[in-house]
């Protein structure tokens, strides 16, 4: 098992919907856990870090951790054509940080 | 805040030369820094961990005695590609992590460097 899993997609939303993101890592240790968006030939950026069991809101983007199922999730509510791009997921680990492979999104206008 | 700068943003070498990539946080010190690097269309691979003052600590898999990691002060980390080859064209990432107060680390990417080999 990997230890940060995401579906690959494409996930495809029309314009203004929610986009729902998920991802299931494989430990009970992670303390850290963040969600980064990747648009093609750039870099990583971050969009959130959230470290409590619960939701996390800022703006439109919404984290939800639930360390009990070892699940991360994050939602973009009124999605835009800009927001597509490779959404990773990742977890610290020891000494370093462990990402997913990323679920590309797609919002059609 | 937290910004992190890489330079060059894009190179373009022969085959055998050496290429150096600067790594700098901008407005934060870094006592940690990661090397990544990406292929096209495929997932960010970590390279090496970079911490301030002491030796880096490599991923399997990849020579150290290839990608040399210098991490000489608290804001800037140099990855020098010696020899370059064309497999070693890639999008080579670094990232500058920022320490929270009361909260957890956080990573911050810079812009990327794209190497071409001919």
């Amino acid at each position: 098992q990997k230890e940060v899993e995401q579906n690959s997609g494409p996930l495809s939303v029309p314009e203004g919907a929610i986009a729902s993101l998920n991802c299931t890592y494989s430990d009970r240790v992670s303390q850290s856990f963040f969600w980064y968006r990747q648009y093609s030939g750039k870099s990583p950026e971050l969009i959130m870090s959230i470290y409590s069991n619960g939701d996390k809101e800022d703006g439109r983007f919404t984290a939800q951790l639930n360390k009990a199922s070892q699940y991360v999730s994050l939602l973009i509510r009124d999605s835009q054509p800009s927001d597509s791009a490779t959404y990773l997921c990742a977890k610290s680990g020891t000494y370093k940080y462990i990402f997913g492979t990323g679920t590309r999104l797609k919002v059609l206008a | 805040g937290a910004v992190v700068s890489q330079h060059p943003s894009r190179v373009i070498c022969k085959s055998g030369t050496s290429v150096k990539i600067e790594c700098r946080s901008l407005d934060f010190q870094a006592t940690t820094m990661f090397w990544y690097r990406q292929f096209p269309k495929q997932s960010l691979m970590l390279m090496a961990t970079s911490n301030e003052g002491s030796k880096a600590t490599y991923e399997q898999g990849v020579e150290k005695d290839k990608f040399l990691i210098n991490h000489a002060s608290l804001t800037l980390s140099t990855l020098t590609v010696t020899s370059a080859h064309p497999e070693d064209s890639s999008f080579y990432i670094c990232s500058a992590e920022q320490r929270g107060v009361g909260l957890g680390n956080e990573q911050f990417f810079g812009p990327g460097t794209r190497l071409t080999v001919l």
